[in-house]
């Protein structure tokens, strides 16, 4: 029973253009969302999170968006360069209680020059 | 300075066999994590102490055991090798449980068995 779920395996973009990344979640307790990013062979690094008393957090060309309603957040890159093309992993938590980071399945995230 | 380190980095073993891998955190961490990514990519949360207790284990065969012996280091200890543990597992830490903060991940190890 997959709690997040992204549910577009891959996305190419052209350089400079937005990059838009999808990602569901289905329990509503979670309070705390994250964007990870991934390089082959490296562990994933920590790139924007939000917290669901927000609808939107910035950070330079990143930002998230958190749709509570509909149970949806959206990493938005722009404008999206090469270096951008890696594998991109939502996962969700909870502050209280046992504390674990769920993740979705990855998007891998193509930019083309 | 490497915040989370694990070794080894890649590690090839027969079916059978027993084997570890080590994580260490030099970031103060009160929680770490041992992640099994499989052949789908999936990143699946298998053990998570704090503070060298254990909080979460998620249905892990106990031929996985993880010893934390101390806040700093979580080894994962994995008996009677299979075919199907063949994965990457990555260690990672967060400062506290209740608050709104990042974890951390090591680089990844890649466990192949043969």
């Amino acid at each position: 029973d997959q709690q997040v779920k992204q549910n577009s395996p891959s996305l190419s973009v052209q350089e400079g253009r937005i990059s838009i990344l999808n990602c569901d979640y289905t329990n509503s307790m979670f309070d705390y969302f994250l964007w990870y990013k991934k390089y082959p062979a490296e562990g994933p690094t920590f790139l924007i999170s939000i917290s669901s008393i927000k609808d939107k957090n910035e950070d330079g060309r990143f930002t998230v968006f958190l749709n509570k309603s509909a149970k949806h957040l959206s990493l938005h890159i722009v404008p999206s360069q090469p270096g951008d093309s890696a594998v991109y992993f939502c996962a969700a938590s909870l502050t209280s209680g046992t504390y674990k980071y769920i993740f979705g399945t990855g998007t891998r995230l193509k930019v083309l020059a | 300075d490497t915040a989370v380190s694990q070794t080894p980095k890649y590690l090839v073993t027969q079916m059978g066999n027993d084997k570890s891998i080590k994580c260490e955190q030099n970031l103060g961490h009160d929680t770490m994590y041992w992640y099994k990514q499989d052949s789908k990519k999936f990143l699946k949360i298998m053990f998570s102490y704090n503070n060298k207790e254990l909080i979460i284990n998620e249905t892990v065969p106990n031929r996985f055991s993880p010893k934390s012996p101390d806040k700093a280091h979580l080894n994962l200890h994995i008996n009677s090798l299979e075919l199907g543990d063949s994965a990457v597992y990555f260690c990672a830490s967060s400062p506290h449980r209740g608050t709104y903060t990042e974890a951390f991940f090591g680089q990844g190890t890649r466990l192949t068995v043969v």
